[in-house]
């Protein structure tokens, strides 16, 4: 059964620092989604991506946040300088179709910033 | 703006007593109610879709139903593999609103 998949599964990196977390979303899917929740804490959107254009972002996901699809598999989500708060489990999630679609997520990787 | 809360926030059960989850949702515009299972340390793990109320969706000891405000997560004869955290979430446009899950345990 495809699924998605993401690339690292723990990332520990120095505050100020820059990240790149990569998603490999299921293969026919033309949607794609950041998510992350902060330990105990509930599952809180980031950013969807459609077409190579951002279509909907939260508030947490602001100029320090970016997103790309720089090749036909890969997904990225970039932090450009990484603040304590932003230690957390990231989700990719993806979908066949955007509103009404049912959104599958990866395992997830935890990051940690000191 | 959309909410979703859950109850019980912990329910521990015994190996085939069955019961129910419940989801209270506020939303502006229902695309779709979501149930995923998520086990500790791991991404959510898709269950159902129901997108208008008095749907209902099956999977092996698992039925959800949906009203016009709230969905319930039925049980029946749960295992001990059932253990989980069961997250609920509602579609709006695109993204997901989840709510803070209910965490069950089935104790053999």
């Amino acid at each position: 059964e495809p699924e998605v998949t993401q690339t690292p599964s723990h990332q520990v990196t120095q505050m100020g620092q820059e990240v790149i977390l990569r998603c490999v979303p299921i293969s026919n899917h033309l949607y794609f989604y950041w998510y992350r929740q902060i330990l105990g804490q509930k599952v809180e959107f980031l950013v969807s991506f459609y077409n190579n254009e951002i279509s909907e972002k939260s508030e947490i996901f602001d100029d320090q946040f970016s997103v790309e699809r720089p090749d036909g598999s890969n997904f990225t989500l970039k932090i450009r300088s990484t603040k304590l708060e932003d230690s957390a489990m990231y989700f990719c999630a993806s979908s066949t179709q955007g509103a009404r679609g049912s959104q599958y997520f990866g395992p997830g990787t935890r990051l940690l910033v000191l | 703006e959309d909410q979703v809360t859950q109850s019980p926030e912990a329910l521990r059960l015994q190996e085939g007593e069955s019961s129910s989850l419940n989801c209270s949702y506020t939303v502006s515009g229902l695309r779709g109610l979501f149930w995923y299972r998520q086990d500790p340390g791991k991404g959510p793990e898709f269950l159902f879709t129901l997108y208008s109320a008095g749907e209902e969706k099956e999977k092996e000891r698992l039925k959800a139903t949906l009203t016009k405000k709230e969905s319930f997560l039925h049980i029946t004869a749960p295992k001990p593999e059932d253990s989980a955290t069961y997250l609920c979430a509602v579609q709006d446009v695109e993204k997901l609103t989840f709510g803070t899950g209910t965490r069950l345990t089935i104790i053999p």
